[in-house]
């Protein structure tokens, strides 16, 4: 079956500008989650969702960034005034939820702010 | 801070030999355990998962799992020149539900 998609595959931006994000999870898949991974860094988790709602938002590096899930299932991941430090490569992952734990990644968000 | 340690490598080995890749980690919580291949320029890639300790076998890949020494590795035998890539360890945090990852190790299997 279809994996988790994301949207744009790239994206440049100016410094200040606003960016949307897009997930769509793997069907059937309550959780999703949001990681980004710096060049030569590590993943990082950013957010995690269980239907609409976000749990756990403790990644967030800042109140620039935002996210919400609606319908249980596409995400958009905002990042409002872009810095030159979000870039990075934004990742969303899904898992099935209930006790299923392994995650699934899409293809992934290449965000550059110049 | 939980952390998920790796040997960053690279971590050399001839094609047909055994490659093992370690990961420690802190977080006496973790329950589950995870290995992941990411090709350069790609997202990374589910290849095993563990649960319980002792043994995973799938294919070319075993994942091994000691709790009591809070220890994750990962086999893989008859190495392939398409094994190329680098294995990142993730375990879950104590509420089972984000991953915390290593910073991988790049493995080189030369023909």
């Amino acid at each position: 079956g279809a994996g988790v998609s994301q949207s744009p595959s790239n994206k440049v931006t100016e410094k200040g500008k606003d960016v949307e994000l897009r997930c769509d999870p793997i069907s059937g898949h309550t959780a999703l989650y949001w990681y980004r991974q710096s060049l030569g860094q590590g993943l990082e988790f950013l957010i995690y969702f269980q239907g609409n709602s976000a749990p756990d938002k403790s990644g967030l590096p800042s109140d620039r960034f935002s996210a919400e899930r609606t319908g249980g299932s596409v995400s958009t991941l905002t990042i409002q005034r872009t810095q030159q430090e979000d870039s990075a490569v934004y990742l969303c992952a899904s898992s099935l939820g209930d006790f299923s734990y392994e995650q699934y990644f899409g293809p992934g968000t290449r965000l550059t702010v110049t | 801070q939980k952390e998920v340690e790796q040997n960053s490598g690279p971590l050399s080995v001839p094609e047909g030999a055994i490659a093992s890749l370690n990961c420690t980690y802190s977080d006496r919580g973790s329950q589950s355990f995870f290995w992941y291949r990411q090709y350069s320029g790609k997202s990374p890639e589910l290849i095993m998962f563990i649960y319980s300790n002792g043994d995973k076998e799938d294919g070319r890949f075993t994942a091994q799992l000691n709790k009591a020494s809070q220890y994750v590795s990962l086999l893989i035998r008859d190495s392939q020149p398409s094994d190329s890539a680098t294995y990142l360890c993730a375990v879950t945090d104590t509420g089972f539900q984000k991953l915390v990852f290593g910073t991988g190790t790049r493995l080189l299997v030369s023909p």
